[in-house]
C-alpha cells in the first residue's frame, strides 16, 4: 500500500516555466487536494477535488491549474513560475470528512 | 470563515517532561473535526490524534492527549514523556464537515517543538 505518492521530490525551475507535480494516491480516497507550506504560513490550500470530474479552488489558486480525470491522480501545474511559487507543495487525500488527510512525502520547489 | 490559531511559534521541553501545545479555533459551526499533526525534519506530515466535536471525551493515542473545551474553541495537545522524537513542528487543523474549501483542512502556523535530552 503506498499511499500518496507525489513526484518529483525537488525542482528547480527558471522563471517563466511550466511544470507538472504529480499526485497519485492507491486507496480509493475521493477527497484529494493540493498545499503550498511556506515559513510561518502553515500549509495553505491551492486547490482541491471531491472526486473525479469535480475541482475547485483553495486559498492561493493563482498561477496554479489541477485536473482530476481518474480518482487515482490529481496533477498540479505551475502555468509560468514565478519566484513567488518557492515552496513546498503537499498532495493529501482523505476517505471523508471525518479523517484527517494522508499527506505524500512533498516535493520541493525552488523558482530563480 | 474558519481559523486556526497557534499562538506559540516555539516551546521546549525537557526529555520526560509533559509539555502542551495550545491552538484556538474560530468557526459558527456546531459540528466540526480538529486535528494535530506532526512534521519532523524529515517533512513528512503524520497525524498525531483527532477529536470530532460531538464527542465530550478527550481523544488518546499513547503518550498524547488533548484537552477540547469546545465552549472555549481550544484544542490542546498534550505530550507526556517527552522523547527526543517528538521533535518536530505541530500543527493544529481544523476540518468542517460540509462542503466547499472549508471541508478541507484548515492549519495553524504551527509551533516549534525542540526536546532537551
Amino acid at each position: 500500500n503506498a499511499g500518496v505518492t507525489q513526484t518529483p521530490k525537488f525542482q528547480v525551475l527558471k522563471t517563466g516555466q511550466s511544470m507538472t507535480l504529480q499526485c497519485a494516491q492507491d486507496m480509493n480516497h475521493e477527497y484529494m487536494s493540493w498545499y503550498r507550506q511556506d515559513p510561518g504560513m502553515g500549509l495553505r490550500l491551492i486547490h482541491y477535488s471531491v472526486g473525479a470530474g469535480i475541482t475547485d479552488q483553495g486559498e492561493v489558486p493563482n498561477g496554479y491549474n489541477v485536473s482530476r480525470s481518474t480518482t487515482e491522480d490529481f496533477p498540479l501545474r505551475l502555468l509560468s513560475a514565478a519566484p513567488s511559487q518557492t515552496s513546498v507543495y503537499f498532495c493529501a487525500s482523505s476517505q471523508t470528512r471525518v479523517y484527517g488527510y494522508t499527506f505524500g512525502s512533498g516535493t520541493r520547489l525552488t523558482v530563480v | 470563515a474558519q481559523t486556526v490559531t497557534q499562538s506559540q511559534p516555539e516551546m521546549s521541553v525537557q526529555e520526560a517532561e509533559t509539555v502542551t501545545l495550545s491552538c484556538t479555533y474560530d468557526t459558527s459551526e456546531s459540528d466540526y473535526y480538529l486535528f494535530w499533526y506532526k512534521q519532523p525534519p524529515s517533512r513528512q506530515m503524520i497525524l498525531v490524534i483527532r477529536q470530532e466535536a460531538y464527542k465530550q471525551q478527550n481523544a488518546t493515542e499513547n503518550r498524547f492527549s488533548v484537552n477540547f473545551q469546545k465552549a472555549a474553541k481550544s484544542f490542546s495537545l498534550k505530550i507526556s514523556d517527552s522523547q527526543l522524537g517528538d521533535a518536530a513542528m505541530y500543527f493544529c487543523a481544523y476540518r468542517s464537515p460540509y462542503g466547499g474549501s472549508q471541508g478541507n483542512l484548515i492549519f495553524g502556523k504551527g509551533t516549534k517543538l525542540s526536546v532537551k535530552p
